[in-house]
């Protein structure tokens, strides 16, 4: 069963605004990820965060983890034409563990 | 090649057929995982391997989903008597030691449609 529950499920902005997608999960974890997958792609590694981080930055991404409420958020900044995608967190327990995937939200940027 | 590749990338199958789905890995990455990614869903694990055993398979829906990984590089997923509820697709990713934080690398996919 999928640990992870990000919302929105769906989400359409225009070109250049920002993007919040969030995700919860339930037990305790390690990591948490999120990946972006396009139609007909595979899933891409966006970022990482660890379990003692509270904050972390890649380019345009800034994602935020609150471990005491089992939630984080991932924000796209200035976003493109070319952010539509689905975004997933996935949490794992260290190591060589299989991930634990949420539902995923849609994100669409209209141009 | 230099990401995970998977074959074939859509299968069609009847109803009460096998399949056997494929997945070669990054070259010299010893962990593999399968995960099945139904429509609008995000992706559920379903078994891991190291090299070519198979240390985790707490996620096979049932006792018709088989995976092996004989020499420890190419697996395979192989269904029997195919489901409606085991269309979806296939997802398979694998990983090394070296990497940082066991970083998985996916392949596109197989979209297993069963009729």
């Amino acid at each position: 069963s999928q640990q992870g529950e990000e919302d929105p499920q769906a989400l359409s902005i225009q070109e250049g605004e920002n993007a919040t997608m969030n995700c919860s999960y339930k037990t305790s974890i390690n990591n948490l990820r999120w990946y972006r997958q396009n139609s007909g792609r595979g899933l891409v590694h966006l970022i990482l965060i660890r379990s003692n981080e509270r904050e972390k930055h890649s380019g345009r991404l800034r994602v935020t983890l609150d471990t005491s409420k089992k939630s984080s958020s991932l924000l796209i900044t200035a976003s493109r034409a070319a952010d539509t995608a689905s975004y997933f967190c996935a949490t794992d327990g260290g190591g060589a563990d299989g991930l634990t995937f949420g539902k995923g939200t849609h994100l669409i940027i209209q141009p | 090649g230099a990401g995970v590749s998977q074959s074939p990338r859509y299968k069609v199958a009847k109803r009460g057929q096998d399949v056997a789905l494929r997945c070669d890995p990054i070259s010299g990455h010893v962990s593999l995982f399968w995960y099945q990614q139904a429509l609008g869903q995000g992706p559920e694990f379903l078994t891991y391997f190291q090299n070519e055993a198979q240390l985790d398979k707490s996620g096979l829906p049932s006792d018709r989903f088989f995976a092996e990984r004989p020499e420890g590089s190419v697996s395979t997923l192989k269904i029997q008597r195919t489901q409606q509820e085991d269309s979806a697709v296939y997802l398979c990713a694998s990983s090394s030691p070296r990497l940082a934080l066991g970083e998985q690398f996916f392949g596109p996919g197989t979209r297993l449609t069963v009729l």
